[in-house]
């Protein structure tokens, strides 16, 4: 099975700030790789797809890079709205498909 | 819009059978995309555990296949979940989802609302 390993597992930030995640993939994905947003209580919501490409509607704030093995996802100026934990999720080489274990953000 | 809504016991005895139906409006579920069941454990991260085509095709997590069927039901427009001789490992929200495939690209666009499932005597 592929492992994403994502860091930081908590972070603590203030409004407008510049929020970064990242996800380390076990092997190489190329770009398969996906990141979601979830809300306590709700269903994880899907914000970039393939490493880099926004979803429709999502605010663009919200920006994902990398392939390969290393991924990173950027809040770009941190609101009140993205307090959630994030997961990425990995599709290469499946089955399992596999998520990172999340990073909670939190509003400092 | 497309809507998922999961349905089933919210509380099983351990060794017993897990069993959820997800219902699909708004769609059909003979379109060409995957239909996933994904868990939650409270307090914890995501654990795919399968997923199905229309044509009855089928992909299981490793580590949950020799206890795990999913199966759909095209007339119903629904899909389905048995997870056998649970534990309470096996608490969790259990999420559908669908799953889009186009071309190299694969991701979750719809999810289900999620429903407890507590394995307990």
């Amino acid at each position: 099975d592929i492992q994403m390993t994502q860091s930081p597992s908590s972070l603590s930030a203030s409004v407008g700030d510049r929020v970064t995640i990242t996800c380390q993939a076990s092997q190489d994905i190329s770009n398969y790789l996906n990141w979601y947003q979830q809300k306590p209580g709700k269903a994880p919501k899907l914000l970039i797809y393939d490493a880099s490409n926004l979803e429709t509607g999502v605010p663009s704030r919200f920006s994902g890079s990398g392939s390969g093995t290393d991924f990173t996802f950027t809040i770009s100026s941190l609101q009140p709205e993205d307090i959630a934990t994030y997961y990425c999720q990995q599709y290469d080489n499946l089955p399992p498909i596999t998520f990172g274990g999340g990073t909670k953000v939190e509003i400092k | 819009q497309v809507q998922l809504q999961e349905s089933g016991p919210g509380l099983v005895k351990p060794s017993g059978t897990l069993s959820l139906t997800c219902a699909v409006s708004g769609g059909s579920i003979s379109s060409s995309n995957w239909w996933s069941w994904v868990r939650q454990p409270p307090g914890k991260g995501l654990e795919w555990i399968g997923e199905i085509y229309h044509s009855g095709s089928t992909n299981y997590n490793p580590s949950l296949k020799s206890r795990v069927t999913i199966s759909v039901d095209k007339s119903k427009n629904q899909f389905s979940l048995k997870l056998s001789s649970v534990t309470a490992a096996d608490t969790a929200v259990y999420y559908c989802a669908r799953g889009i495939q186009l071309w190299l690209s694969r991701y979750f666009d719809y999810w289900g609302q999620g429903t407890l499932v507590t394995v307990s005597s």
